[in-house]
């Protein structure tokens, strides 16, 4: 079948740096997504890896091993409005979306 | 912001009852997806379009069919609605299969008692 992993919930301190670990297995691969999405709210798109290696856009970068499986969401000088659940999605060899079920992170003062 | 809108926002049904939710896009895009979120689960896709009257299932269809007459008009329809279909359900566009960016409506939440 197919997995996607990545931790329930997290805690940050305001002004600090949250790495969320994001782990899949798919059938096939065809890109990896990260969105955010606010309590009550839409995913909205953060970001888009299909190469190794890392993509840089301001306070967030995401990272992609596509040999480990393995991704990662860094966010940098936390801030309150960075509380939100962070949801990692998987394109498989059919163009599917293959979501996991979000990280939510809890930005503290 | 994408122009996608989804009605009604709320809705309360009792068991047994069809119901209808709407996703009206502005951005002419080629794909429709319907979702379903609940706590504990990533998004699932229930149905998609890939253009008029061209739609595929997800992964949780039973239970649910849909429509596209226009290319803007993606309809969902609980043909009886049960307990287990409540849920909060987002209706997302893009412009194709490879794009890098799907945009997602405000959701709708459904309550079936």
């Amino acid at each position: 079948g197919q997995n996607i992993d990545q931790p329930t919930e997290m805690t940050a301190t305001e002004g600090a740096i949250v790495q969320i670990n994001c782990t899949y297995q798919t059938s096939g691969f065809n890109g990896l997504f990260w969105y955010q999405q606010h309590a009550g709210e839409a995913p909205t798109f953060l970001s888009y890896n299909v190469l190794d290696g890392l993509e840089e856009k301001g306070r967030f970068s995401s990272f992609l091993s596509r040999s480990k499986g393995y991704s990662y969401l860094l966010l940098k000088e936390l801030q309150m409005k960075d509380s939100a659940s962070y949801l990692c999605a998987v394109r498989d060899s059919n163009y599917q979306l293959i979501w996991g079920a979000g990280t939510k992170l809890i930005i503290k003062p | 912001d994408a122009g996608i809108t989804q009605s009604p926002r709320h809705k309360v049904t009792e068991t047994g009852t069809p119901v209808t939710l709407r996703c009206h896009q502005t951005e002419n895009h080629r794909y429709m997806y319907w979702y379903r979120q609940d706590p504990g689960h990533g998004l699932r896709l229930i149905h998609y379009s890939y253009g008029v009257k061209d739609t595929d299932k997800g992964e949780v269809s039973d239970g649910y069919s849909v429509s596209r007459s226009k290319t803007e008009d993606f309809l969902l329809t609980l043909e009886s609605a049960t307990s287990s279909q409540t849920s909060v359900y987002f209706c997302a566009i893009s412009e194709s299969e490879e794009s890098r960016e799907a945009f997602f409506g405000q959701g709708t939440r459904l309550t079936v008692v």
